[in-house]
C-alpha cells in the first residue's frame, strides 16, 4: 500500500519567516495530494490540495509544489503568523472508487511572535 | 450545513472492557471513514464505507474491532475487548463523492484505556 513520509516532525520559525514541510510518497499511481491543518484538540481541516496534472498551486500565503518524478511534494507558508501554529499533515491518494487518504505523521509548526 | 457529528467526545475504560463510538456524517455524503489517530501520529484508516457497504477494512483489527453502517447514514465503531494500545482519538470523516475530494472530519472521540 501507499506510504507517506513527512519531514520535519517539528519546525519552529519566527513570525514573518517562511516555513517549508516536505513529503514523499511511494505509490507512483497516487494522483491527489492534500494538506490538512490540525489545531490542538481540533479536527483536521483541508487547507490546500494539488492534483498530479499540476506542478504548483497557490492560495494567498500558502503554496504546494509537486514533483511526480521524484514522488515528492511540499507545503510552503510565507509571512508566517502565530495563528499558523498547528500540526500539518500531508496525504496521498490514488482516487478512483476506492478513494482514501494515507497520511504522513505530521509536522508541529510553532510560529514565535 | 451541519458538520460530521461524533459521540462521545471522551471515554475512559479499563482494559478488556468494551466501547462504542457513533458517527453521523454530513447529509448526502456517501463515503464514510473511521481513522485512528494515536498521539503524535497521523490518522490511520481503519475502515471505509460507501453507502452501507465496506470498501476497505484491511487495517481494521478484526479480532477486536467492528464497525457497521446499516442504513448507509450513521455508523458505529466498537472495540471489544479494549487493549492499552487502543488509546487514541477515533476520527470519523465523510466525503460526498467516491472518487476524490475533501474529507470532512468530526471532532473525534478520545479513548483512554487504563
Amino acid at each position: 500500500g501507499e506510504n507517506v513520509e513527512q519531514h520535519p516532525s517539528t519546525l519552529s520559525v519566527q513570525e514573518g519567516d517562511s516555513a517549508v514541510i516536505k513529503c514523499t510518497y511511494s505509490d507512483s499511481a497516487s494522483n491527489y495530494f492534500p494538506w490538512y491543518k490540525q489545531e490542538l484538540g481540533k479536527r483536521p481541516q483541508l487547507i490546500i490540495d494539488i492534483r498530479s496534472n499540476v506542478g504548483e498551486k497557490k492560495d494567498q500565503r500558502i503554496a504546494v509544489t509537486l514533483n511526480k518524478t521524484a514522488k515528492h511534494f511540499s507545503l510552503h507558508i510565507t509571512e508566517t503568523q502565530p495563528e499558523d501554529s498547528a500540526v500539518y499533515f500531508c496525504a496521498a491518494s490514488k482516487g478512483g472508487s476506492n478513494y482514501k487518504l494515507t497520511f504522513g505523521k505530521g509536522t508541529l509548526l510553532t510560529v514565535n511572535p | 450545513e451541519a458538520g460530521v457529528a461524533q459521540s462521545p467526545r471522551y471515554k475512559i475504560i479499563e482494559k478488556r472492557q468494551s466501547v462504542a463510538f457513533w458517527c453521523n456524517p454530513i447529509s448526502g455524503h456517501a463515503t464514510l471513514y473511521w481513522y485512528q489517530q494515536i498521539l503524535g501520529q497521523g490518522p490511520k484508516l481503519l475502515i471505509q464505507f460507501q453507502n452501507n457497504g465496506v470498501v476497505d477494512d484491511s487495517q481494521l483489527p478484526k479480532d477486536r474491532f467492528s464497525a457497521e453502517r446499516l442504513k448507509g447514514v450513521d455508523s458505529t465503531l466498537k472495540i471489544q475487548p479494549a487493549k492499552l494500545e487502543d488509546s487514541a482519538v477515533y476520527l470519523c470523516a465523510s466525503t460526498y463523492g467516491t472518487n476524490t475530494g475533501e474529507l470532512f472530519f468530526g471532532e473525534g472521540s478520545r479513548l483512554t484505556v487504563l
